[in-house]
């Protein structure tokens, strides 16, 4: 089974800063990994998405990498902004069930 | 993309009560998901519901307890059955995106605190 771990748990960054999310993953035989927004409260919001034949995906401020043979993945969030602040979750779907794993998350919060 | 609605966003149930929450998605899907968050927990999947068969429950999870229709293949709905505190959660209906790469989109979630 896929297990994910995030970390830290917990971030706080002054505005202007750029942030550096971590994702591990246990299982290499991964089919994707999926970065989410979630807001208290709230559903998630789909970020990025890593297919397995891709190294990164970009998306405005974000940029997610893959490394299937360490079994990481970072999200970087370019120039912070205080509406930046939610929890952000990653997710390893696995080549073997294609079950998706859930972190735990990572609260972050940009002080203005 | 897909867009999900969930009905109720929230309520306050009582103990013994069952709950009945609602999916609907703007287009037609083979297979939907049902999540649960615990406070300040991760996401846990409760089944799989596809159209036209059983769901299919995750290890933890039984039918009596969560049973789950899929009448069409674009609403789902998932009762939580005489519900007790322990049942206090966020309740999150998922399905994958169009693009068939295994995206997943999330509704905005039921929130159930149970007295």
């Amino acid at each position: 089974k896929q297990e994910v771990t995030q970390i830290p748990a917990a971030l706080s960054v002054p505005e202007g800063e750029n942030l550096v999310l971590n994702c591990s993953f246990t299982d290499s035989a991964i089919y994707n990994l999926q970065w989410f927004r979630q807001d208290p409260g709230k559903g998630l919001t789909s970020l990025l998405l890593i297919q397995s034949s891709q190294r990164e995906q970009t998306s405005g401020r974000l940029n997610a990498s893959l490394d299937k043979s360490s079994g990481r993945s970072t999200l970087y969030i370019a120039a912070s902004q205080p509406g930046d602040s939610a929890t952000y979750l990653c997710a390893g779907t696995s080549s073997n069930d294609y079950k998706l794993s859930f972190g735990a998350g990572t609260t972050v919060t940009v002080r203005a | 993309s897909a867009v999900i609605s969930q009905k109720p966003s929230r309520d306050i149930c009582q103990r013994g009560t069952s709950l009945t929450i609602q999916c609907q998605v703007d287009s037609q899907v083979t297979m939907m998901f049902w999540y649960r968050q615990q406070p300040g927990q991760s996401l846990t999947l409760i089944a799989t519901a596809n159209q036209g068969s059983e769901a299919t429950y995750e290890s933890g999870f039984v039918i009596d307890k969560f049973p789950i229709s899929r009448p069409n293949l674009t609403f789902s709905t998932l009762t939580v059955s005489n519900m007790s505190p322990e049942d206090s959660s966020i309740y999150l209906c998922s399905v994958e995106g169009p693009s068939n790469t295994g995206e997943l989109f999330f509704g905005e979630g039921s929130r159930l605190t149970v007295l």
